[in-house]
């Protein structure tokens, strides 16, 4: 069974900023990645994701991801980040094929202070 | 275009009531998960609904549990006799038919057991 590890529980970053988030996870086959957010008091919202094809993979608001197969790793990116962004983030996996449920890693809270 | 619906938002039962969560999938999807969260947790996988077909319930605890996704209406996940420990957030998330594997998710439901 596949797991998904998010090393950074809690990130606290100043605005402008550059954001970096770790996801690893483990599985041997070929795997679809996607990085959700969560805003306070919503619900999930997909920010990326990756199936095929290129490994930089552009998302919303700003955030990119790179798929590093020889790491198995997919980390969340940003340039600068703002105090919008203040949210909690979790990678998920889905393994190819017919298996469609989504393996969460434990999540980062990222707090982006003024 | 209304995203995915789950109501009751929130739910507050005493130990051994029966807890019903509603979801509506988005408009023109027919895949249905069901995902929980537990305090300081990521997501984890329920079960894997189509209409009126259970295709995956692998993260389904054995006892209390069970879900349907009727030909009309919304899909059901019912807990019996709830113990303290099923307190948790539980979202629904949907997808298309065929081979997108993203999922969108609802506001999610909190369950309180008393």
């Amino acid at each position: 069974a596949q797991s998904v590890s998010q090393h950074n529980h809690h990130v606290i970053l100043s605005e402008a900023a550059s954001l970096e988030l770790g996801c690893n996870y483990s599985y041997g086959g070929t795997v679809n990645l996607f990085w959700y957010v969560q805003y306070p008091g919503q619900h999930l919202q997909l920010l990326l994701k990756y199936f095929s094809g290129d490994p930089l993979v552009k998302g919303i608001k700003g955030f990119e991801a790179e798929f590093i197969k020889s790491k198995f790793s997919f980390n969340l990116r940003k340039p600068s980040v703002q105090w919008s962004d203040t949210a909690e983030y979790f990678c998920a996996v889905s393994v190819s094929g017919s298996a469609r449920q989504l393996t969460f890693g434990s999540g980062t809270q990222l707090t982006v202070l003024p | 275009n209304a995203g995915v619906m789950q109501n009751p938002r929130h739910l507050v039962r005493r130990r051994g009531q029966e807890a019903r969560l509603r979801c509506s999938p988005m408009k023109g999807h027919s895949h249905v998960y069901w995902y929980r969260q537990l305090p300081e947790e990521g997501l984890k996988f329920m079960v894997y609904l189509q209409k009126e077909n259970i295709i995956d319930e692998s993260g389904m605890p054995k006892e209390r549990f069970s879900a349907e996704f009727p030909k009309e209406g919304p899909s059901i996940l019912r807990i019996q006799q709830v113990v303290r420990g099923d307190s948790a957030a539980y979202f629904c998330a949907s997808s298309p038919m065929g081979t997108s594997y993203e999922q969108y998710f609802g506001p999610g439901t909190r369950l309180t057991v008393t």
